[in-house]
């Protein structure tokens, strides 16, 4: 059973920042959590990951609550590209967890 | 580089038949997946391998089987196809099972229909 708790779907104007959040409250403390996204019926597609700092990359930032048990993904500025599934995972050793997502439309 | 290739892209096959789904990657990852994606839902992994000669279950294996012979290929196997094994398959690899370099690079799938 996934072990990530997302929003099922959300929407955002295109050039505003969406803000995607998800539970993870079972996540040890070693280990990583993971943003995909999954556009149409493509193989998902890496965004980023952190462990416990807020992270940045050319595609997003992550925002990891103190407890470790949150975590907020955030697309600067939205663009109708960005309309895809967005997982939040939670990994256990080997094994990553993917819940069933959110599902983010960009609105023009 | 391809990445990750995946054949076939679509098979349509009757109860109780076998086939093997076909995966390699020329990333020279150490780490190979194969997981499961059914309507509306995540993805679930099937079996996962840590190298040549080496396979583990993931969440969903009954029914399925793996080998590694090569750090390249991870061909996942279907014994006696059940109309539950219908879903889209998808392969990845990745660079090692810890550590922060564990992103994953997924195949397109193979769409895969049991009747």
């Amino acid at each position: 059973d996934a072990k990530t708790t997302q929003p099922p779907s959300m929407d955002c104007a295109e050039g505003r920042a969406a803000n995607l959040p998800c539970n993870h409250s079972t996540i040890s403390g070693n280990e990583y959590v993971y943003w995909y996204r999954q556009i149409h019926s493509q193989g998902p597609q890496y965004i980023i990951h952190g462990l416990k700092n807020n992270e940045t990359n050319e595609m997003a930032s992550l925002i990891i609550t103190e407890d470790r048990k949150s975590s907020t993904l955030i697309l600067p500025h939205a663009t109708l590209r960005d309309t895809a599934v967005y997982y939040c995972i939670e990994t256990t050793g080997n094994q990553f967890y993917f819940g069933t997502g959110t599902s983010l439309t960009v609105i023009p | 580089n391809a990445g990750v290739t995946q054949t076939p892209k679509f098979r349509i096959l009757k109860i109780g038949q076998s086939m093997t789904l076909q995966c390699a990657q020329d990333m020279n990852h150490n780490y190979m997946y194969w997981y499961r994606q059914d309507p509306g839902m995540g993805l679930k992994l099937i079996y996962y391998s840590v190298g040549a000669g080496i396979t583990d279950k993931g969440e969903v294996p009954n029914g399925y089987n793996v080998s590694r012979s090569t750090t390249e290929d991870f061909p996942l196997r279907l014994e006696l196809a059940a109309p539950s094994q219908t879903s889209v398959y998808f392969c990845a690899s990745s660079y090692s099972g810890g550590g922060p370099r564990r992103e994953q690079y997924f195949g397109p799938g193979t769409r895969l229909t049991v009747t």
